[in-house]
């Protein structure tokens, strides 16, 4: 069965720091994405980044960046020159897509609550 | 605004009751994705639908439906509610399977 793990609760980072979240999944799928997500405090869902699996090159969205390393199942994102409004909940999801069998499977991690501080 | 829309934003209704939520996606998004997310959790998925056919399937309980009609939007219906039923709901759209998903901004539903 697949799997995501993210294995910090929470963290604090000053502002203007980089902070790194990490995430693993666990899969024998070859074909998959990947996807971080933010839920500020007003619980609306918004997606940060997403990656290909069958892309080597690690995805970047302004001051967000993933290290994806597919060997290793890891997915950690990083946000450098944190900012205030970046405090939220982080979630990492992973996503298989069946051509055949029409039997994709969307799994989200419990999150990281991110603490972004002044 | 992420362009999906959900309605109502607030439900609630009391145990043993049925209630239905509503999405419309993003114009040109086929693909729409329910989830729920009770307090403090996590999200889990619940069931998507593609261009009107069930495509994948979660942690959906019996007492839950879902349909996606020939304009697009779709319809969650929970039924026979009981208090662990209380969580936010969201529904998602994308233009594919395996795209970005755009969240709308869910309905809180309370049973009582």
């Amino acid at each position: 069965a697949q799997t995501v793990t993210q294995s910090q609760p929470e963290m604090s980072v000053q502002e203007a720091e980089t902070v790194t979240l990490s995430c693993t999944y666990d899969t024998s799928e070859n074909n998959y994405y990947l996807f971080w997500y933010k839920q500020p405090p007003s619980r609306q869902m918004i997606l940060v980044i997403r990656q290909e699996a069958y892309k080597q090159q690690n995805a970047t969205e302004n001051r967000f960046s993933v290290n994806f390393q597919k060997a290793a199942k890891s997915f950690s994102l990083k946000i450098s020159d944190s900012q205030l409004g970046d405090t939220a909940m982080y979630f990492c999801a992973f996503m298989t897509l069946s051509l055949v069998n029409r039997d994709d499977k969307i799994i989200f991690g419990k999150g990281t609550r991110l603490h972004i501080l002044p | 605004d992420s362009g999906v829309t959900q309605t109502p934003k607030h439900l609630i209704t009391a145990t043993g009751q049925r209630v239905t939520l509503r999405c419309s996606p993003r114009s040109g998004d086929l693909s729409v994705y329910w989830y729920q997310q009770s307090l403090d959790q996590g999200l889990q998925f619940l069931i998507q639908y593609y261009n009107g056919e069930e495509r994948a399937k979660g942690n959906i309980l019996e007492r839950f439906s879902a349909q996606q009609f020939p304009d697009l939007h779709s319809e969650l219906n929970l039924s026979s509610l009981e208090l662990g039923d209380s969580a936010l709901y969201f529904c998602a759209s994308s233009v594919v399977s395996g795209g970005e998903q755009y969240f709308g901004p869910g309905t809180r539903l309370t049973v009582t």
